[in-house]
């Protein structure tokens, strides 16, 4: 059964580059999506980006310019990099698979059903 | 870009019939998903394409979607199902994730 588990500082200076990782045991990391998502504290859930086994990638529009996912295969991790944080960056972070499937009828769907516990990451000096 | 509106809140007595919608624009025509969040864990999917359970998911837990609005419908609600919704969508026009804003389901 796949296991997600994220890692990384649970605190981050404003300014600097927030970096977790995501390791996934008990399964290959090739031929899936996986995906970043963060909740504020008391808020909803927000989608950061994914990344596919090959690298190719896609991010939410409002963090773009800050977010960069990489994937290392030799050691089933995906990694997040988020740059110039603030406090408003400050919330539960996630990891999920996200499959993305195709139907003929009404194109392509997605879901996500493997989570990791997730991290909880503060901005603050 | 893509939106998918939740009610913020939905209150059910025990033994009753939930219901949680999300809205968004031709919803009927995409496959949105729902997932359960219970107060500190991690989100669970609970319903994908339309109206699929995933293994270990009670069958109370039903899908449905037309128009424009998606319905998550807990029947026989037990205070167990007490969590917060978020519906899911693939907007297919720019090949990005999107969530609702979630629904808190009180039961009481």
């Amino acid at each position: 059964q796949v296991q997600l588990q994220e890692s990384g500082p649970g605190l981050v200076k404003p300014s600097e580059t927030l970096s977790l990782t995501c390791t996934v045991s008990g399964g290959s990391i090739s031929y899936y999506y996986w995906s970043w998502i963060r909740q504020s504290p008391g808020k909803g859930l927000e989608w950061i980006g994914y990344i596919y086994d090959s690298g190719s990638t896609s991010y939410n529009p409002s963090l773009k310019s800050r977010v960069t996912i990489s994937v290392d295969t030799s050691e089933n991790q995906v990694s997040l990099k988020l740059s110039s944080v603030t406090a408003a960056d400050t919330a539960m972070y996630y990891c999920a698979r996200l499959d993305i499937e195709y139907s003929r009828s009404l194109g392509y769907y997605s879901y996500m059903d493997v989570w990791g516990k997730g991290t909880t990451v503060t901005v603050s000096s | 870009s893509y939106d998918l509106t939740q009610p913020p809140s939905v209150s059910v007595s025990p033994g009753q019939t939930a219901s949680i919608t999300c809205s968004g624009d031709k919803l009927g025509e995409k496959y949105p998903c729902w997932y359960q969040q219970k107060p500190g864990q991690s989100p669970v999917l609970v319903i994908y394409e339309d109206n699929k359970r995933p293994s270990g998911i009670p069958e109370r837990f039903s899908g449905s979607n037309s128009g424009n609005t998606a319905t998550l419908t807990i029947s026989g609600t037990q205070t167990m199902d007490e969590a917060d919704y978020y519906c899911q969508a693939w907007d297919t026009s720019t090949a990005e994730v999107v969530f609702g804003g979630g629904t808190k389901l009180t039961v009481l």
